[in-house]
């Protein structure tokens, strides 16, 4: 039933590390984006893609890679991780781009030692 | 200066309190919207405006696009209320975030 879920809940890794974050939605939207949540709580936007383009890439370090290989999903690859990394990562979707509700998983906790 | 200012940053209510959080913005804008984050850390949107006003149950949001500035308002307000609400606004290829207003009802 779950509409955007996000995989895993929770990820502890070592500097240096690569990871990935999967996220799917079953709602038959567009558009999926990624957002970080930094300590202080400030969602700032990662990545959108529509379609399986990528449409939004904002000012965020080539480490991090987004893959989409169908529209109902869309994964985050992570390399060579770094203590600034650790955040709660938000996956979202809409129906379109743009000026729509955006249905939001439940976040993944990213905590880098 | 953020593009998105929200205020106030925290809030405390006593249950049944009329609650309003305030969000101005210094950019151009297709929609606004509002999103709630439980404490557990979900976030739900609650509405998206681009003109007017909305209401859905205690929650009313309305948008001033003349002044860049929309006001969320919670009326009967109760402690399951108590959460961050996020203005965010969005546009061609963009979306920005405030920094959220925390809020909690004391029963």
């Amino acid at each position: 039933d779950t509409a955007v879920s996000q995989t895993p809940k929770y990820l502890v890794t070592q500097m240096g590390n690569d990871k990935s974050i999967k996220c799917e939605q079953n709602l038959g939207h567009d558009t999926m984006y990624w957002y970080k949540q930094d300590s202080k709580k400030f969602l700032k936007i990662m990545f959108s893609y529509n379609n399986k383009e990528l449409i939004i890439n904002e000012t965020v370090p080539n480490r991090f890679s987004p893959k989409s290989p169908d529209k109902a999903h869309l994964n985050l690859h992570i390399n060579s991780l770094e203590l600034g990394d650790s955040a709660v990562y938000f996956c979202a979707s809409s129906q379109v781009q743009g000026d729509n509700e955006q249905f939001f998983g439940p976040g993944t906790r990213l905590t880098v030692l | 200066k953020n593009e998105v200012e929200q205020s106030p940053q925290n809030l405390t209510a006593q249950e049944g309190e009329f609650i309003t959080i305030n969000c101005s913005y210094s950019v151009g804008i297709s929609a606004l919207h509002w999103l709630q984050q439980h404490p557990g850390g979900g976030i739900v949107s609650l509405f998206m405006l681009s003109s007017g006003k909305k209401k859905h149950g205690r929650l009313i949001a309305t948008i001033n696009i003349q002044e860049k500035h929309s006001s969320l308002h919670i009326t009967a307000s109760h402690p399951r209320d108590s959460a961050v609400y996020i203005c965010a606004v969005s546009g061609t290829y963009k979306y920005i975030f405030g920094t959220g207003t925390r809020l909690k009802v004391l029963a």
